[in-house]
């Protein structure tokens, strides 16, 4: 079984730039997160999709940050305009169920200078 | 806020040489805590899911444990392929958000 995927692994933009991150979650799986880990600091929540439904997006830094699921499949998360302080890797995971454990991808690392 | 603390922040370990680390958890209502090892240049590799009080959970050479305030990873007899950072992980009651610890960076020596 094919796990969370997630493309480009890294991408150097930038400032004032926009990128567009991408994530294929495990077939099957309806929840999908998008998570982000800042330099020095915790891995912290994004936002949660339930299908194509945003289904809690607080963690959302501002409106700079867009997040999408076309048809329940894949998503995924443009910065538009990109600053300095958006560098960090940026992780998906998902699941089949909300209250079970998360399947994490490897990871987008942004860096923008 | 849910919050996370995992301590020791980093631990160098002898092979054979057994520890445990700490996870120490703030929460209105905790739902499930989740244990992830990540390796370099990787994401978070799902190990554990603990739900209540008193409950542990056993894979290889580790073993997770759950209180009321905190949950234990215990190593035994780790190897060098052991060395990964560890992190810990919060679900509350009231939403599906993980709240993370920092991690503990965890190097076995041979």
């Amino acid at each position: 079984e094919a796990g969370v995927t997630q493309f480009p692994s890294h991408s150097v933009i930038e400032k004032g730039q926009t990128v567009t991150l991408r994530c294929d979650p495990i077939s099957g799986h309806d929840n999908l997160y998008w998570y982000r880990r800042v330099m020095g600091k915790e891995i912290k929540f994004l936002l949660h999709f339930v299908k194509e439904s945003k289904q809690d997006e607080s963690g959302m830094p501002n409106n700079r940050f867009l997040a999408e699921r076309t048809g329940g499949t894949y998503s995924t998360l443009k910065v538009q305009p990109a600053e300095l302080e958006d560098s960090g890797v940026y992780f998906c995971a998902s699941s089949q169920f909300r209250d079970i454990e998360a399947f994490f991808g490897q990871g987008t690392r942004l860096t923008v200078v | 806020e849910d919050q996370v603390t995992q301590s020791p922040e980093a631990l160098r370990l002898q092979e054979g040489e057994s520890s445990s680390l700490n996870c120490s958890y703030t929460v209105s209502g905790l739902r499930g805590l989740f244990w992830y090892r990540q390796d370099p240049g990787k994401g978070p590799e799902f190990l554990f899911t603990l739900y209540s009080a008193g409950e542990e959970k056993e894979k290889e050479r580790l073993k997770a444990t759950l209180t009321k305030k905190e949950s234990f990873l215990h190593i035994t007899a780790p190897k060098p392929e052991d060395s990964a950072t560890y992190l810990c992980a919060v679900r509350p009651y009231g939403n599906n958000r993980l709240a993370f610890g920092k991690g503990n960076q965890v190097v076995v020596i041979p």
